[in-house]
């Protein structure tokens, strides 16, 4: 399986901070890569996808980059909606894997 | 617009079978590969496998041997049955579409997600 790591785990930031979370891939992954955000007690939305690929009525404050093994998801100016936990998720190769989640939490 | 929306009983007694089913509103069935993911409570996300119209069906390695996921085409439907369930099992479980952009499937539409308690 391939094992997908989040950092950090948890991260506090204001509203207008630009963040930036990282995913890192235990083999490369090329670009098959997705993110999504999670709010409590709701099912997840997919943000990203192929790694830099802004979903249909994502805002365009979150973008994606990365390859082979690294991406992060960055979120250039933060809005009071934004504050959820992240996953990365490959789609590389079955089993599909997601990272541990990353708690973004208001400062 | 499509809509997931999962049932089944909530709580499930160990050692016995969890059985859940997903029914999709709207949408062209035949086209996509449909999913099960579970939440364990305060954790991550957890692929269990997926199943397109054919029948044909992915699992994960971990739960292979104790999974099955069907489709019944004719009532846009499909299920998930897991055997010999215990404590570790009790989860928040997803349906969702898995839908083709740029060459790869992810996960676009997603059920509201319901909670089973595997507990005597």
């Amino acid at each position: 399986d391939i094992q997908m790591t989040q950092s950090p785990s948890t991260l506090s930031a204001f509203v207008a901070d630009r963040v930036t979370i990282t995913c890192r891939a235990s083999q490369s992954i090329s670009s098959w890569l997705a993110w999504y955000q999670q709010k409590p007690g709701k099912a997840p939305k997919v943000l990203i996808y192929k790694a830099s690929s802004l979903q249909s009525g994502v805002p365009s404050r979150f973008s994606g980059s990365g390859s082979g093994t690294e991406f992060t998801l960055t979120i250039s100016s933060l809005q009071p909606d934004d504050f959820a936990t992240y996953y990365c998720q490959q789609y590389q190769s079955h089993p599909y894997t997601f990272g541990q989640g990353t708690k973004l939490e208001i400062k | 617009q499509v809509q997931l929306q999962e049932s089944g009983p909530g709580l499930v007694r160990p050692s016995e079978t969890l059985s859940l089913t997903c029914s999709v509103s709207a949408g062209s069935f035949s086209t996509y590969h449909w999913s099960w993911i579970r939440q364990p409570p305060g954790k991550g996300l957890e692929w269990i496998g997926d199943v397109y119209h054919t029948g044909n069906t992915n699992y994960n390695p971990s739960l292979k041997s104790r999974v099955t996921i069907s489709v019944d085409t004719s009532k846009n439907q499909f299920s998930l049955r897991l055997t010999s369930v215990t404590a570790a099992d009790t989860a928040v479980y997803f349906c969702a579409r898995e839908s083709n952009r740029l060459g790869g499937s992810i996960f676009d539409i997603w059920g509201q997600g319901t909670m089973v308690t595997v507990s005597s």
